[in-house]
C-alpha cells in the first residue's frame, strides 16, 4: 500500500494568513494526488485533483503543487470558511489511500 | 449533476452483517470509466477506503477488508451495494459512497452513521 503522510497534523492560523499543508507518498504516485476539505458533519468535498487542477467552483485561493512524492496545499489567504480539515489521496494505485489528515484551526 | 445517497440501517449488532445501499442520481453506474466506491470514516478518525465496483464488472476491495467486504451493483436501479460481515464495534463508522474517477473522489454521499451494538 502506498502510505501518505501530511504534516502538519494541526495548524493553527489567522484570517488572511498564507498556509500550506504538506503531503508525502511512500513512493513515487505521478501527479495522482488530490485534496479535500471537511467541516464538522459533512462529507469531504473535492478541491484539487491531479495534484493542481481546481475543481469547478473552488476559490482561487487554493492551490496544489508537486509531484512524484512530495504535494503541497496553499490557501493564499485563509477565510473565516476556511477553517476545517483537509486531506490528501493517492489515486496512482488500489488501494486508495488518505493522509491523515490536517485541522486548520483558529489562531 | 450526479448525486449519491446513502441508505440502510444505523444499527447492527455484533458478528451481524452490515448493508448499506448508495443509490445514484443525475447519472448511471453503468457510465465508462468510473469505480463506485465505498469509504468509511470512524468517529473523529481519517478516511479509509473500503473498496469499488468498477463499471465494467471488476471490484476491488482493501486488503484490511477484503474477506468480509462485497460490492455490487444494481444497473436496473443505478444502485450500488456494500455488504460487510461480522461486524466488530470497530465498524462503527460514517459510510460514504463516492464516484472515483481514476483521480479523485467526486462526488460524495452525505454518508450514514453506522453503529455496530448491542
Amino acid at each position: 500500500d502506498i502510505q501518505m503522510t501530511q504534516s502538519p497534523s494541526s495548524l493553527p492560523a489567522s484570517v488572511g494568513d498564507r498556509i500550506t499543508i504538506t503531503c508525502r507518498a511512500s513512493q513515487s504516485i505521478s501527479r495522482y494526488l488530490s485534496w479535500y476539505q471537511q467541516k464538522p458533519g459533512k462529507a469531504p468535498k473535492l478541491l484539487i485533483h491531479t495534484a493542481s487542477s481546481l475543481q469547478s467552483g473552488v476559490p482561487s485561493r487554493f492551490s496544489g503543487s508537486g509531484s512524484g512524492t512530495d504535494f503541497t496545499l496553499t490557501i493564499s489567504s485563509l477565510q473565516p470558511e476556511d477553517f476545517a480539515t483537509y486531506y490528501c489521496q493517492q489515486s496512482y494505485s488500489t488501494p486508495r489511500t488518505f493522509g491523515q489528515g490536517t485541522k486548520v484551526e483558529v489562531k | 449533476q450526479v448525486q449519491l445517497q446513502e441508505s440502510g440501517p444505523g444499527l447492527v449488532k455484533p458478528s451481524e452483517t452490515l448493508s448499506l445501499t448508495c443509490s445514484v442520481s443525475g447519472g448511471s453506474v453503468s457510465s465508462a470509466g468510473y469505480y463506485w466506491s465505498w469509504i468509511r470514516q470512524p468517529p473523529g478518525k481519517g478516511l479509509e477506503w473500503i473498496g469499488y465496483f468498477y463499471y465494467s464488472g471488476s471490484t476491488y476491495y482493501n486488503p484490511s477488508l477484503k474477506s468480509r467486504v462485497t460490492i455490487s451493483v444494481d444497473t436496473s436501479k443505478d444502485q450500488f451495494s456494500l455488504r460487510l460481515s461480522s461486524v466488530t464495534a470497530a465498524d462503527t463508522a460514517i459510510y460514504y459512497c463516492a464516484r472515483d474517477t481514476g483521480n479523485c473522489f467526486d462526488p460524495w454521499g452525505q454518508g450514514t452513521l453506522v453503529t455496530v451494538s448491542s
